[in-house]
């Protein structure tokens, strides 16, 4: 079964630090883009970061740019976000998801949510 | 960055109608077009890709039609479980954008 499955949330301060952490199954990971996804409650979907199957080309948002960071490791079928210098506004439920047919994305974790708050 | 803008922002509808959701683009986008569903507490699930491909296990009740600007998805004959959140999104340059979301509500 192809599974995606977030690890890593929880409530950090602002100006803190998490990282969060997707494990893939059920296919060959390393020939897949790979997405962070989240939703900031009561909110929409925004697109956070992508990165290539070989790990070659990254692109962030804006709106967490210099301060999120996207890795991969396709030996362990894994993408991480190490997330830097936490704001409120980065509350929300992040999802991984794999890019597909068009990069679309058609495979996605349950969500981990990430709380910043004094 | 393309705006992607869905209309209307919500509809109420019955079991059994034709419901249309609309999408623009603030710039052409050829095909580059994906609509998802979302239900609460639950991740998005695909429906649609490249603007009319639809994902495998999607009923063909939903469609989707466009290309450059306007797209539209269509759920033919709306089930009880349809009733969600349907997003469009584009992918024809980063950073990839979605629309506000269009939520279905029973009438």
């Amino acid at each position: 079964e192809v599974q995606l499955v977030e690890s890593g949330g929880g409530l950090v301060k602002p100006g803190g630090s998490l990282r969060l952490s997707c494990a893939a199954s059920g296919f060959t990971f390393s020939t897949y883009n790979m997405n962070w996804v989240r939703q900031a409650p009561g909110k929409g979907l925004e697109w956070v970061s992508y990165i290539s199957g070989s790990g070659s080309k990254i692109y962030y948002a804006d709106s967490v740019k210099g301060r999120f960071t996207l890795s991969r490791d396709n030996v362990k079928n894994s993408l991480y976000v190490q997330m830097n210098s936490l704001r409120a506004e980065d509350t929300a439920v992040y999802y991984c998801a794999r890019a597909g047919i068009g990069d679309t994305m058609d495979v996605w974790g349950q969500g981990t949510t990430v709380t910043v708050s004094s | 960055d393309i705006q992607m803008t869905q209309s209307p922002s919500s509809v109420s509808a019955s079991v059994g109608d034709r419901v249309t959701i609309t999408c623009r683009a603030s710039q052409g986008i050829s095909s580059w077009l994906a609509w998802y569903q979302q239900k609460p507490g639950k991740a998005p699930k695909l429906l649609i890709y490249t603007a009319s491909s639809l994902q495998s296990g999607v009923p063909s009740r939903f469609s989707g039609s466009g290309s450059g600007t306007d797209f539209i998805l269509t759920i033919s004959s709306l089930q009880p479980e349809d009733f969600a959140t349907y997003y469009c999104q584009q992918t024809y340059s980063f950073p990839w954008t979605f629309g506000q979301g269009t939520k279905v509500e029973i009438k």
